[in-house]
């Protein structure tokens, strides 16, 4: 079966810029994940949605942050506007079904560079 | 704090030898999960373990639990290069729906 998408692969913004992330996950999949990984750390969630709905969004920095899952299918990530600090990378993931068992399937990441 | 925290944070090893490295957490789980990130593959599940578990078994993998001690271990035997990878242990805590991963052992094999 075709993995969890994402694009773009890499990304250079300068600070104060805007930029949007994709993510395709495994079909059928309910349950995606997008997460922040600072280099040298652990992914870090940022939101989870069942199908179209928000989940979990108490890591978010909603200020500059936000995403959405419209039909329940895929997902963006928008950072509005981004600083340096945002620089990291952007991992999705998808899992079949809700539980406290989901095995968590990622995608490739974005690698996004703040200037 | 709820994730996980590996122990040692770096591990060189040479072929065919077994790696094993160390995870503590601070809350009551459901179950640990172990994941393995290299450039190559990207973010990979390798194994969970539930709370009233103490040991699992996948291939070359061992993962054992310690719920008294709230610690688990995940031990790699007869290593390859392609184990070379940075590996995360990830909690999940009781009564949350989110994975807490750690910081992540790096491990690198020597051929």
């Amino acid at each position: 079966e075709a993995g969890v998408a994402q694009s773009p692969r890499y990304k250079i913004i300068e600070k104060r810029q805007s930029v949007a992330f994709w993510c395709n996950p495994i079909s059928g999949h309910a349950t995606l994940y997008w997460y922040q990984q600072i280099l040298g750390q652990g992914p870090k969630l940022l939101i989870q949605f069942q199908n179209n709905g928000v989940v979990d969004d108490s890591q978010l920095p909603k200020d500059r942050f936000s995403a959405e899952r419209l039909k329940g299918v895929d997902s963006t990530l928008k950072i509005q506007p981004a600083k340096l600090e945002d620089s990291a990378v952007y991992l999705c993931a998808s899992s079949p079904y809700p539980g406290v068992e989901e095995t968590q399937y990622f995608g490739p990441g974005t690698r996004l560079l703040v200037l | 704090s709820q994730q996980g925290e590996e122990d040692p944070q770096a591990l060189s090893i040479q072929e065919g030898e077994n790696a094993t490295m160390n995870c503590s957490y601070k809350t009551s789980i459901n179950n640990l999960q172990w994941y393995r990130q290299n450039s190559g593959r990207g973010l990979v599940h390798l194994i969970l373990i539930r709370s009233n578990e103490r040991e699992k078994h996948s291939g070359r993998l061992r993962v054992t639990l310690d719920t008294s001690k709230k610690s688990s271990s995940l031990l790699i035997t007869a290593s390859r290069a392609a184990d070379t990878a940075s590996y995360f242990c990830a909690p999940h805590p009781y009564g949350n729906n989110r994975l807490a991963f750690g910081k992540g052992n790096q491990v690198v094999v020597i051929p």
